[in-house]
């Protein structure tokens, strides 16, 4: 039975340019969400996909943004990218918005 | 704001020990308590967690204590173990808001051998 699965696993970009990371939910999970984690900090909550809609959203600007497929896997686009937006970026899948969260090992986003 | 808020930042432990994480949290709306562990390179992987209406919850050698009335809980590790070394996150959430969750800032934790 596959976890959740990110890629890629590293990226490297410079300032201004835009990134989009790819997330494929633990079998039989419909739900997405996607977390920052900078270096040394707990996870920030970007926003939640179900049914192929964002349903919560975090502290993030525009900038951030998402797609869920039908299928359940998701993307997380980043435009403008900032040397601020270096982080691990984290999905974690569930089953329903209000199951339990299992995260993937995450992508690391370099800025330069 | 910071609505969870853990504490120590790090932690050395002789092995055998007990290693003891503390955190509270702010909203009282808050229903669901994980504990998360995570290794270098890797996601957090889910520990254990609590609700509100129980005071303990224990699994192997990780028990969660839970004070309602002073909004904190704890994570106590027993016998503690070299492969225990990770970074442990709490975290808080609500149903209500579809288990988004809120992190505290994470505790290092050493076993020396």
């Amino acid at each position: 039975d596959a976890g959740v699965t990110q890629s890629p696993t590293h990226l490297i970009k410079t300032r201004g340019q835009q990134v989009t990371l790819r997330c494929s939910p633990k079998s039989g999970h419909d739900t997405v969400s996607w977390y920052q984690q900078a270096l040394g900090q707990g996870p920030q909550f970007i926003f939640q996909y179900y049914e192929e809609e964002e349903r919560q959203r975090g502290n993030f600007p525009d900038r951030f943004s998402g797609h869920q497929f039908p299928n359940y896997s998701s993307e997380l686009n980043v435009n403008a990218l900032l040397l601020g937006d270096s982080a691990l970026y984290l999905c974690a899948s569930s089953l329903a918005p209000q199951g339990t969260q299992y995260f993937g090992p995450g992508t690391r986003l370099l800025v330069l | 704001q910071q609505q969870v808020k853990q504490s120590p930042q790090s932690l050395i432990v002789q092995k055998g020990g007990i290693s003891i994480i503390n955190c509270a949290y702010e909203n009282t709306a808050f229903d669901y308590f994980p504990w998360y562990q995570q290794f270098p390179g890797k996601g957090p992987a889910l520990l254990i967690a609590i609700r509100p209406d129980v005071s303990e919850k224990k699994e192997g050698r990780f028990t969660i204590s839970f004070n309602k009335s002073a909004k904190q809980f704890s994570l106590h590790i027993m016998d503690s173990q070299p492969g225990d070394s990770a970074t442990y996150f709490c975290a808080a959430s609500m149903k209500a808001a579809g288990n988004k969750l809120t992190f505290g800032g994470g505790t290092r934790v050493l076993v020396k051998p």
